[in-house]
């Protein structure tokens, strides 16, 4: 009864290698993100999709590319790794709730991506 | 651009109250949110707040001042298991971007 999961946990690669981490969640929600979290833990929005269509695009290097095949699936692919990509990645989900309702973000368990 | 603080430490006693604060400056306001952190763990969502006031929830409480760019969250009869990070997260517009803080990380002791 996994609400948000990710593969995999850990990802251990070379520089200059291509690689993808997968997102899904079976809570019927209609938005998904990825984040950042560094090794100082500081959690930073990379991308966000609403029913397979791309609605936040921040300061990312184009050498990551979200995919969203169906609004349940957000895949997450990085080619020619860097070792400043070593780092958690976090896949989470949302409901679309009515503004003032809070719409809280719901975490996948993380994919720790170590570049050597 | 978009600025929020939060301290980086703090420690407690089992069974005390803490609070940690939440200043910020951002583009716009539409939500401020606390999630809790555990090591090696996923965030999990704590609280909401989107008007002045304080909205309790449990042992757990947060404060909003929208004049003041100010929150905290307010843990009482602190346990063990309270020991984790705290992040404090605003969304500036009306997507549901999140704009997080560097968090605080919590200590527990006996």
């Amino acid at each position: 009864d996994t609400a948000v999961s990710q593969t995999p946990k850990y990802l251990v690669t070379q520089m200059g290698n291509d690689k993808s981490i997968k997102c899904e969640q079976n809570l019927g929600h209609d938005t998904m993100y990825w984040y950042k979290q560094d090794s100082k833990k500081f959690l930073k929005i990379m991308f966000s999709y609403n029913n397979k269509e791309l609605i936040i695009n921040e300061t990312v290097p184009n050498r990551f590319s979200p995919k969203s095949p169906d609004k349940a699936h957000l895949n997450l692919h990085i080619n020619s790794l860097e070792l400043g990509d070593s780092a958690v990645y976090f896949c989470a989900s949302s409901p679309m709730l009515e503004r003032p309702m809070g719409n809280e973000q719901f975490f996948g368990p993380g994919t720790r991506l170590t570049v050597l | 651009g978009q600025n929020i603080d939060q301290p980086t430490e703090m420690t407690a006693t089992e069974g005390a109250i803490v609070q940690i604060n939440c200043t910020y400056q951002t583009s716009g306001f539409n939500g401020l949110f606390w999630y809790q952190q555990h090591a090696g763990e996923a965030p999990t969502f704590l609280s909401y707040n989107v008007l002045d006031g304080l909205e309790e929830k449990g042992r757990f409480s947060s404060f909003l001042s929208r004049s003041k760019g100010y929150s905290y969250l307010l843990l009482k009869e602190l346990q063990m298991k309270d020991s984790a990070s705290y992040l404090c997260a605003v969304r500036p517009d009306n997507t549901d971007k999140l704009i997080f803080g560097t968090g605080t990380r919590l200590q527990v002791f006996p």
